[in-house]
């Protein structure tokens, strides 16, 4: 069974700084690799998704990219803004199947 | 995201009361997926629907558990005789490449 992990759990930084969000998964047979955003009380917004022949996807300040032989993907945020701040979640799509594999999600906190 | 909504936002219910909640994905995927987000589970799939049949069952935890989709687009999910331990947000999701999720339903047994 696929497993997805993140690290870290949380991380603080303050405005401005640049950060790396890291997501790694077990079974490298993936279809595609979804982020996401959770803010609180919320559901999940979509902000990148990346398919298993891609390296890596750019939108706006946010830069995705994907390893899949070494099951891993990362979220480069540049700039980083106090309403950035909120739970980012990586999802996986195995190969095959429908349903996504979810990490356990990294809450990002920017202090202003 | 995608126009997919759901309802009701919030629900609490007696312990051993049956619930049903319902996802629009209002702009008419044919792909619908059911998620559960839990404290201690994250977020885990529970069904997904391809029109209105649902080829993939494999996640509903328990046999008081049970999903419908009519007409393609409208889904419910049912939860009978409801125990504490069913007490989540309920996520709905639609799209068959990227998948947008609804606001969720929290529901909360006591």
């Amino acid at each position: 069974k696929q497993e997805v992990t993140q690290i870290p759990a949380a991380l603080s930084v303050p405005e401005g700084e640049n950060l790396v969000l890291n997501c790694s998964f077990t079974d490298s047979a993936i279809y595609n690799l979804q982020w996401f955003r959770q803010d609180p009380g919320k559901g999940l917004t979509s902000l990148l998704l990346i398919q298993s022949s891609q390296r890596e996807q750019t939108s706006g300040r946010l830069n995705a990219s994907l390893d899949k032989s070494s099951g891993r993907s990362t979220l480069y945020i540049a700039a980083s803004q106090p309403g950035d701040s909120a739970t980012y979640l990586c999802a996986v799509r195995q190969t095959g199947a429908n349903n996504l594999f979810f990490g356990t999600g990294t809450r990002l906190t920017v202090i202003p | 995201g995608a126009g997919v909504s759901q309802s009701p936002s919030n629900k609490v219910t007696e312990k051993g009361k049956d619930v049903e909640l319902r996802c629009d994905p209002i702009s008419g995927h044919t792909a619908l997926y059911w998620y559960r987000q839990s404290l201690g589970q994250g977020l885990e799939f529970l069904i997904y629907f391809q029109g209105n049949s649902a080829p993939d069952k494999s996640g509903l935890p328990s046999d008081r558990f049970s999903a419908e989709r009519t007409g393609g687009s409208v889904s419910t999910l049912t939860i009978q005789r409801t125990q504490q331990e069913d007490s989540a947000v309920y996520l709905c999701a639609a799209g068959s490449y990227e998948q947008y999720f609804g606001p969720g339903t929290r529901l909360t047994v006591t």
